[in-house]
C-alpha cells in the first residue's frame, strides 16, 4: 500500500526555517512527480510547489517563491520542502501527494508548522 | 491565475436526498478539473478527476459533469460517511488552484 509519511514540522519563529520531509513507500517513486499542498488552519487548499519525477523541473506558488524550495533524494524515496523566511501567514497543515500534474490519488496525514513569535 | 467559485459555501441536505455542488472557473479550464472530498481531521480524498472520471474505489453515487467553466458534482443518494467538506481544483495550468470549498451538512 502507498505511503507518504511527513514530517519535520513545528513552531518556529517569524523569520526562521524548517526543513519537510516526506517519506515514500510501496511504489517506484522515481517515475512519480510530487507535491506540497498546504492548508491553514479551518481554511480551504493551496498547492504550494510541485516537483518533477526527474527533479529538473519544479513549480512554486507566488506566496512562496524565493523563499521555499522543493527537493527530492531518490536514493532515499524521500521528498523534502525547505521553507525560509516563514511568516505567521505560513502557518498550516502541510500535506505531500503523489501526482503531478494529475490529481494526487494518495495523500500524506500532514504536518504542522506553526509560525509564531 | 484562475480563480475557481464554489456554491453554496455550506448546503444542508438529509441523508437519502441527492446533493449538487457547483464550481465555476474565471477561465476556461478544459476538462483539467478535479473534486475532492475532505473530512475532519483527515487529508484530502480524491473522488474525480478529468471532471468526470470516478477515482480509484469511489462509490458510483458520486459523479461529477461539466467542461470549460462550469462543473458540477452531483451525490445520488447521500450516506452518512458523504457530509464533509467538498473542494474543486483545476490543473490545466500551473498555478493550479482550488475552490474554497462547499460544506455539506446533514439537514
Amino acid at each position: 500500500e502507498v505511503q507518504l509519511l511527513e514530517s519535520g514540522g513545528g513552531l518556529v519563529q517569524p523569520g526562521g526555517s524548517l526543513r519537510l520531509s516526506c517519506a515514500a513507500s510501496a511504489f517506484t517513486f522515481t517515475s512519480y512527480a510530487m507535491s506540497w499542498v498546504r492548508q491553514a488552519p479551518g481554511k480551504g487548499l493551496e498547492w504550494v510547489s510541485a516537483i518533477s519525477a526527474s527533479g529538473s523541473d519544479t513549480y512554486y506558488a507566488d506566496s512562496v517563491r524565493g523563499r521555499f524550495t522543493i527537493s527530492r533524494d531518490d536514493s532515499r524515496n524521500t521528498l523534502y520542502l525547505q521553507m525560509n523566511s516563514l511568516r505567521a501567514e505560513d502557518t498550516a497543515v502541510y500535506y505531500c501527494a503523489k501526482d503531478f500534474p494529475q490529481p494526487p490519488n494518495y495523500w500524506g496525514q500532514g504536518t504542522l508548522v506553526t509560525v509564531s513569535s | 491565475e484562475i480563480v475557481m467559485t464554489q456554491s453554496p459555501a455550506t448546503l444542508s441536505v438529509s441523508p437519502g436526498e441527492r446533493a449538487t455542488l457547483s464550481c465555476r472557473a474565471s477561465q476556461s479550464v478544459s476538462n483539467n478539473l478535479a473534486w475532492y472530498q475532505q473530512r475532519p481531521g483527515q487529508a484530502p480524498r480524491l473522488l474525480i478527476y478529468s471532471a468526470s472520471a470516478r477515482a480509484t474505489g469511489i462509490p458510483a453515487r458520486f459523479s461529477g459533469s461539466g467542461s470549460g467553466t462550469e462543473f458540477t458534482l452531483t451525490i445520488s443518494s447521500l450516506q452518512s460517511e458523504d457530509f464533509a467538506v467538498y473542494y474543486c481544483q483545476h490543473y490545466n495550468n500551473w498555478p493550479y488552484t482550488f475552490g474554497q470549498g462547499t460544506k455539506l451538512e446533514i439537514k
